[in-house]
């Protein structure tokens, strides 16, 4: 997996309560990411970032919130705002760049009931 | 719209023998393609990229081919293994910003 690690490997919470996904990578790469896979779908972009400080929404970034303060580490929270939050969450890293290879991590399969 | 389209959704193989995934895509202008495998409950590996001017890449047992022209691209397996079961991902970004779309892959089966 490539530097990059994901914890838990599964979570689960009840509805309406706020839930925090770890993504840490050692790969001395500026832009970090957070993807969201449902069965059948591809992977939909929820929020990235291209350096520290500093990130921005993807395609379904409502429900979602995420922070940058340190190069190595990109927490994902998922609010009880998110109507469908069951799934599994995959965190990727790469260089700064248009269209460069994302060193993906081993994924969290979050369920809520 | 940018899209990518992949098929057939699933497959199943018996081991030894070859195979074929597609991927059909709008994205435009078009920066390059990759192929990533994934296994169930891991994250995606790359496999292979391409850009505009190149027609066939192999890794391996996987030989990638590209027609820009068409907007289509395959995944060639060769002589497949029990280990080749896993979903395989077409990524496709655009040159103009990091738009990167991913198809919803083809789950392969490889049964001995």
């Amino acid at each position: 997996d490539g530097g990059i690690t994901q914890s838990p490997k599964y979570l689960f919470r009840k509805e309406g309560q706020n839930v925090t996904l770890s993504c840490e990578q050692n790969l001395n790469h500026d832009a970090m990411y957070w993807y969201r896979q449902d069965p059948g779908q591809g992977l939909r972009l929820i929020y990235y970032s291209q350096i520290v400080n500093d990130f921005q929404k993807g395609d379904i970034a409502e429900g979602y919130s995420v922070s940058r303060e340190k190069k190595e580490s990109f927490p994902l929270t998922v609010t009880s705002a998110q109507k469908n939050p069951t799934a599994f969450y995959l965190c990727a890293s790469s260089i700064r760049g248009l269209g460069v290879e994302q060193y993906f991590g081993p994924g969290t399969r979050l369920t809520v009931t | 719209k940018n899209q990518v389209e992949q098929s057939p959704q699933s497959l199943i193989i018996l081991e030894g023998k070859n195979c074929t995934l597609q991927c059909n895509y709008t994205v435009s202008p078009f920066s390059n393609l990759r192929w990533y495998k994934q296994d169930t409950g891991r994250g995606p590996v790359s496999l292979t990229i391409m850009t505009f001017s190149e027609n066939t890449k192999s890794n391996g047992r996987y030989t990638a081919t590209l027609d820009a022209d068409t907007k289509q691209s395959s995944l060639h397996i060769t002589a497949s293994q029990l280990s080749d079961s896993a979903s395989y991902i077409c990524v496709v970004s655009a040159e103009n910003n990091n738009d990167m779309r991913f198809g919803a892959g083809t789950r392969l089966t490889v049964k001995p």
